[in-house]
């Protein structure tokens, strides 16, 4: 049972370049999210998807789309890198009524 | 504005000692809280919760001790032992209508440091 699994693990993108974040859970759980961390910051939303087929914007969603594929996985796309998008980013899935639980993360440097 | 507080950055306790977390929030529909510990390069693990309706809830070492009244909540941590030092995150969460508990605001994170 791997629970949440997060592709890359590491990525150095150039400013302008685009990529997607991948995300998939096995815990048959209806709800997925993205958060990213950043030093001092703690975790902050930036997309969710309550359910398959439902996506909505967290605390800080301006410079990427989500893509909830199917209940198993939600991508997250960076269409124009920037240094500020320069953090490490996590996905985390959870029923409705349970806690969530987050992926290993992704470290992104964008330069 | 952040809804959710951890003002201590940092916390240094010795083995088999009590380890005290406090966190504060702000926004009065929260009526879930969480604590996740955060070890370097790994994604953050659920340690223990507790709903509105109570005022503790306890796993093991871990108590958390809920005050609706003045908006806080404290992490338990007894005895302490080298293996907690990690972040702890405090977050909370809305179960509103459309809202989901994965839906989390957190706190900027306590490093517990445990010494032998």
């Amino acid at each position: 049972n791997a629970g949440v699994t997060q592709t890359p693990k590491f990525q150095v993108l150039k400013t302008g370049q685009s990529m997607t974040l991948q995300c998939a859970q096995d815990m048959n759980h209806n709800s997925m999210y993205w958060y990213r961390q950043d030093p001092g910051m703690g975790l902050r939303l930036i997309y969710y998807s309550a359910s398959e087929g439902t996506t909505d914007k967290g605390e800080v969603p301006n410079g990427y789309n989500v893509s909830r594929l199917n209940k198993r996985e939600f991508s997250l796309r960076l269409e124009s890198a920037a240094p500020s998008q320069t953090s490490v980013y996590f996905c985390a899935s959870s029923l409705r009524d349970t806690e969530a639980f987050f992926g290993q993360g992704t470290r992104l440097t964008v330069v | 504005d952040q809804q959710v507080k951890q003002n201590s950055p940092s916390l240094s306790v010795q083995e088999g000692r009590i380890s005290i977390l406090n966190c504060d929030y702000t926004n009065s529909m929260f009526d879930y809280f969480l604590w996740y510990k955060k070890y370097p390069a790994e994604g953050p693990t659920f340690l223990i919760s507790i709903s509105s309706i109570k005022d503790k809830n306890e796993d093991g070492r871990f108590t958390v001790f809920l005050n609706k009244s003045a908006k806080h909540l404290s992490l338990h941590i007894v005895p302490s032992q080298p293996g907690d030092s990690a972040v702890y995150f405090c977050a909370a969460s809305s179960s509103g209508r459309g809202s989901t508990l994965g839906r989390l605001y957190f706190g900027r994170g306590t490093q517990l440091t445990v010494w032998p």
